[in-house]
């Protein structure tokens, strides 16, 4: 079946710009997860969803940076007035898990963001 | 806070060599541990997992052991191959809550022929 989807695969933005993006999970998945992920860098946590409740965002940088999932499938990640150092690669993950139990994370290819 | 180190890459192996990439985990409780790959042009794959002290996590002949005693989860595998060129990253979920995952930084292997 069709994996987790992410767009637009490469966002080039200008500082100050405004940046939407999008990650359609794998259907029937209750936790979806986004990471941000430096070159060179492993991935780190920026929120996480359960449905379509935000239960951590404990990992977003700063208050320019917002995620939603309005109706507990697709997710938005949101990122105003962007700044150079938020180029990155942008990881969304989808999993069965509800809070104690292990399942794998499915990952998206990605959004690379490149803020010039 | 919880935390992944693992070791600084590249590591360059001939073809049919012998991998290991280390991995030590700084967690409270008892974490899940996981290897991740990822290939060139790809997403991050899963590669195996341990859920518990002792537990050997393994998948395309590749093996981890979840120590405890050590907070270690290295990778081996006995012969690479070219097509397991790619980044693998060691990660580990925090136990009894959502599965978020703490990840190393990454060790590229580059394996020639």
């Amino acid at each position: 079946g069709a994996g987790v989807s992410q767009s637009p695969r490469y966002k080039v933005a200008k500082r100050g710009q405004d940046v939407a993006l999008r990650c359609d999970p794998i259907s029937g998945h209750v936790s979806l997860f986004w990471y941000q992920q430096a070159l060179g860098q492993g991935p780190e946590f920026l929120t996480y969803f359960q449905n379509e409740a935000q239960l951590d965002k404990s990992g977003l940088p700063s208050d320019r940076f917002f995620a939603e999932r309005p109706e507990g499938s697709v997710s938005t990640l949101k990122i105003q007035r962007t700044q150079q150092e938020d180029s990155a690669v942008y990881l969304c993950a989808s999993s069965l898990a509800r809070q104690g139990a292990t399942y794998e994370q499915y990952f998206g290819p990605g959004t690379r963001l490149t803020v010039t | 806070g919880d935390s992944v180190t693992q070791m600084e890459g590249p590591v360059t192996l001939s073809e049919e060599a012998f991998l290991t990439i280390n991995c030590t985990y700084t967690a409270t409780g008892y974490p899940s541990l996981f290897w991740y790959v990822q290939y060139p042009g790809e997403g991050l794959q899963l590669l195996l997992k341990a859920t518990k002290a002792d537990d050997k996590g393994s998948n395309k002949g590749f093996e981890a052991t979840y120590r405890k005693e050590t907070t270690s989860f290295h990778l081996e595998k006995g012969s690479v191959q070219v097509s397991d060129s790619a980044v693998y990253f060691c990660a580990l979920s925090t136990a009894g809550g959502y599965n978020k995952l703490i990840f190393g930084a990454g060790t590229r292997l580059a394996v020639h022929p």
